[in-house]
């Protein structure tokens, strides 16, 4: 099993350009989260989904956009890029609520 | 709503001795689930140890233990015989009970552990 796979792992952005962030899992996992990582601010939650079809939005939504058409892909979109969105950008996946969440190895969005 | 509260500064601990990393959280929920992760200077997130609130005793894995203290609501990380790997961020994680929005994790900020030689 490849795990949680996090497709770009490095991208750099102008202010205003739009990018899609692709999150694979194979472990047909039904809840799904993407999160942003900043200095001294944690892991917030922007994003999750408890199902294929479904989406909810988190702690920081404002300026993302996400899609869960097939329940082993969660993309999460940026319409309009702005420089407080640099940041390092989390996917994870879970079976069920007394399961860790496993964790995509990251991607790294710097908005200039 | 949840909160998990992380407020030690930097930790530093002595190679071979234990350390205890501090996580206090606030929940209205009576079931629900706590998760302490450590990311390394690499980034990734690797999973450590879960508590139910509703497990008798403390979750152990290998050198890692939780202190889970329900009354104080808190769940403190207990690493034995630190190694010099064990140097990263650790954080403390939350989740509610029940489904749909309850299945969310609520992390702390983190904290720094060095170990040193």
């Amino acid at each position: 099993n490849a795990g949680v796979t996090q497709t770009p792992k490095f991208r750099v952005l102008k202010t205003g350009q739009s990018m899609t962030l692709l999150c694979a899992q194979d472990m047909n996992h039904e809840y799904m989260y993407w999160y942003r990582q900043d200095p001294g601010m944690g892991l917030r939650l922007i994003h999750y989904s408890v199902g294929e079809g479904t989406t909810a939005k988190g702690e920081v939504p404002d300026g993302y956009n996400v899609s869960r058409l097939k329940k082993q892909n969660f993309l999460l979109g940026l319409e309009s890029a702005a420089p407080s969105q640099t940041s390092v950008y989390f996917c994870a996946s879970r079976p069920g609520l007394n399961y860790e969440q496993y964790f995509g190895p990251g991607t790294r969005l710097t908005v200039t | 709503a949840q909160k998990i509260t992380q407020t030690q500064p930097g930790m530093f601990v002595q190679e071979k001795e234990a350390v205890t990393l501090d996580c206090t959280y606030d929940t209205s929920d009576q079931s629900y689930g706590l998760f302490w992760y450590k990311q390394p200077s690499s980034g990734e997130m690797i999973f450590l140890i879960y508590q139910g609130s509703y497990d008798e005793q403390n979750a152990t894995e290998g050198r890692y233990s939780l202190n889970f203290q329900k009354a104080r609501k808190s769940a403190n990380l207990v690493i034995s015989a630190s190694q010099l790997g064990d140097s990263a961020m650790y954080f403390c994680a939350m989740r509610g009970g029940g489904t749909g929005a309850n299945s969310k994790l609520t992390f702390g900020k983190g904290i720094t552990l060095s170990v040193r030689p």
